[in-house]
């Protein structure tokens, strides 16, 4: 019974480049959760998403990064043009979305932009 | 928005030892959650519990959501037991994250 699969867990890039991280959720979950830990931070909320919408994206930067969870296949949090500052480790969470809800976590995309 | 502040925030203890480490939330909520980060970074469900207490083998946790608190126990601590504590609660379906605990096993 697998649990929430994430790949890579390591990326590299480039400044300039762009970045895909994929979160396959927990077999008979339906609501994927992304967020993101920077160095020695606690995990800050980026986007909830079910099956084709997304449910509330207030913790997503406005600009260069977006995510989609499609009728079929794994949810993709994409950052556009990386800097930096978007090197952290990112991760995903799936639930059934029925109380009580409880999110069970993926190992995590590091990502490194050199 | 809701707050969640957990103490202390580094522990450094021999194996073998006791330790309590403690998370305040500064709303009433429905749901709280433990977790254990390792030192390789995944995050490891413990605890799932909004009220009462619950024990799973060394590790014990008890929230009293009256009075907006929530306590994790470790007894007889393993070197395994290293790495970060979390607690969160959700808000709105996202969960809130405490800075966490940073507890290091010396052998």
């Amino acid at each position: 019974n697998a649990g929430v699969m994430q790949n890579p867990r390591h990326l590299v890039r480039r400044r300039g480049q762009e970045a895909r991280l994929r979160c396959s959720p927990m077999k008979g979950h339906s609501h994927v959760y992304w967020y993101r830990q920077l160095p020695e931070e606690g995990l800050k909320f980026m986007v909830y998403l079910q099956k084709e919408n997304i449910i509330d994206e207030s913790g997503m930067p406005k600009e260069r990064f977006s995510a989609e969870f499609p009728k079929e296949g794994p949810s993709i949090l994409r950052i556009q043009q990386v800097v930096r500052g978007d090197s952290a480790a990112y991760f995903c969470a799936s639930s059934r979305g029925l109380a009580p809800n409880e999110q069970f976590f993926g190992p995590g995309t590091r990502l490194t932009v050199l | 928005g809701i707050q969640v502040e957990q103490s202390p925030p580094d522990l450094i203890l021999q194996e073998g030892a006791n330790s309590t480490l403690r998370c305040n939330f500064s709303d009433s909520v429905n749901n709280l959650q433990w977790f254990h980060q390792n030192p390789w970074g995944q995050l490891i469900n413990l605890f799932y519990i909004p009220s009462g207490t619950k024990q799973n083998g060394r590790l014990s946790a008890t929230t009293v959501a009256t009075e907006r608190y929530s306590l994790l126990y470790i007894s007889s601590s393993q070197t395994t037991d290293s790495g970060v504590y979390f607690c969160a609660t959700n808000r709105d379906d996202k969960i809130i994250f405490g800075k966490g605990t940073r507890l290091h096993i010396l052998p």
